[in-house]
């Protein structure tokens, strides 16, 4: 199993372009989500999907979109790129077995907004 | 709004000391977390804790929570190098599956 996977690996942008960032689980998992990391300020979630279907807002959503393609998609749309947008951004992917539940993160996508 | 805080932010260790790792969060919760981030990579699971008194240990890292305090705490023991790396506590809020982070501890452990 290859488990959570994103492309790209790094991506530069000017401010206005606009990107999809990939997510692909093979776990069967059924939630998915996107959080940024910045230094000093951990993650921080931008979106979830709790199944397929159904997407959610988290705690910095502003500037994004998301779509869960199916149940192994979950795609993170920036529509015009601003440098504040300049983060590493993770997907993640879990399922739920009674009270234990596990995030699984992906490599990661480094973006540069100029 | 639950927040989570770690301290240290940054700690400096000799090889073979003890030091310990505090997680403090603001509302009640049910699971906590701790993850491991070695420089440039992903995250990877260290413990679920589920219980008030819930005390998990892997080789030299020791993880436990107080949910009456609101406090977990990781234990390091007999430092090794290997260890250097940046750890995060996660805490899941009343919604379901949301992680709330804490801001991570940066560990660097000296010969």
């Amino acid at each position: 199993n290859a488990g959570v996977t994103q492309t790209p690996k790094f991506q530069v942008l000017k401010t206005g372009q606009s990107m999809t960032l990939q997510c692909a689980q093979d776990m069967n998992h059924n939630s998915m989500y996107w959080y940024r990391q910045d230094p000093g300020m951990g993650l921080r979630l931008i979106y979830y999907s709790a199944s397929e279907g159904t997407t959610d807002k988290g705690e910095v959503p502003n500037g994004y979109n998301v779509s869960r393609l199916n149940k192994r998609e979950f795609s993170l749309r920036l529509e015009s790129a601003a440098p504040s947008q300049t983060s590493v951004y993770f997907c993640a992917s879990s399922t739920r077995l009674g009270l234990q539940e596990t995030q699984y993160f992906g490599p990661g996508t480094r973006l540069l907004v100029l | 709004e639950l927040k989570v805080e770690q301290n240290p932010l940054f700690l400096s260790m000799q090889e073979g000391k003890n030091y310990t790792i505090y997680c403090n969060y603001s509302t009640t919760s049910d699971r906590l977390y701790w993850y491991r981030q070695d420089p440039g990579k992903s995250l990877e699971s260290l413990f679920v804790l589920l219980s008030n008194g819930a005390v998990k240990q892997e080789g030299r890292l020791m993880a436990s929570l107080d949910t009456k305090a609101r406090l977990s705490t990781l234990h390091i023991t007999a430092a090794v190098h290997d260890l250097s790396a940046t750890y995060f506590c996660a805490v899941v809020g009343t919604s379901y599956g949301k992680l709330t982070f804490g801001q991570g501890t940066i560990l660097t452990v000296h010969p």
